[in-house]
């Protein structure tokens, strides 16, 4: 079935210091999230983008987050800089519009140290 | 705005025997809804989804929910567990095809012989 990859699956890095999360989505869909899901937590929404633009974010998506898919390229969430309580599962989703089905990458697991 | 209730946090069944998990979601008007699943360190997949329509769904690897206005219910279902159906169990519902899924807690299925 269609795929979303993510890279990298995990990354250590010390706070304050900036990350870059990179998201393959599957071809053709429009829309693109972000998930946030702490060690054994539930899975909770951070952002949605779509035509270039951020339709809705969470109280999750700081200022020192950000998101963009500069010509089609990967789908990133960059955090700039980290804090401790960033370390967390961030899934990545697309979704073509038509369904509401999402489509789940296997997750990029953060590590603020 | 919706919310999704998932009042089993962990359940434990022994392999053969029929699992039901809850679901309780609230939402102004006619939603759609999804359980998810989420295997050991892996993103998340579908197992089933609903769009207004026939109550029942069949979803994949025998499970089947079942939507219940009256309730505000989604729970699912699966006669005969496999050890393979250990995992954690996300049920969401969906605002429309834009703003992505609300998710619940989870209920984490333990399967032993």
């Amino acid at each position: 079935g269609p795929k979303v990859l993510q890279i990298p699956s995990h990354q250590i890095i010390d706070m304050g210091q900036m990350v870059t999360l990179n998201c393959d989505p599957v071809s053709n869909h429009l829309y693109f999230y972000w998930y946030k899901q702490i060690l054994g937590q539930q899975m909770e929404f951070l952002v949605n983008f779509y035509n270039g633009k951020v339709m809705e974010k969470s109280k999750l998506f700081k200022d020192q987050f950000s998101v963009e898919r500069p010509d089609g390229s990967y789908f990133t969430l960059k955090i700039q800089p980290t804090a401790l309580e960033d370390s967390a599962v961030y899934f990545c989703a697309s979704s073509s519009g038509n369904t509401g089905q999402l489509y789940f990458g296997e997750g990029s697991k953060l590590t603020v140290l | 705005a919706q919310s999704v209730t998932q009042p089993d946090a962990r359940v434990t069944v022994s392999e053969g025997a029929s699992l039901q998990l809850r679901c309780k979601y609230s939402y102004f008007g006619t939603p759609y809804l999804f359980w998810y699943v989420q295997y050991p360190r892996q993103g998340l997949q579908l197992l089933l989804k609903y769009y207004p329509g026939d109550p029942v769904v069949q979803g994949v690897n025998g499970f089947e929910a079942e939507f219940s206005k009256s309730n505000s219910s989604f729970h699912l279902r699966k006669a005969s567990v496999h050890w393979s159906d250990w995992a954690v169990y996300f049920c969401a519902v969906s605002l429309n095809y834009a703003q992505g899924l609300t998710f619940g807690l989870g209920t984490r299925v333990s399967v032993f012989p």
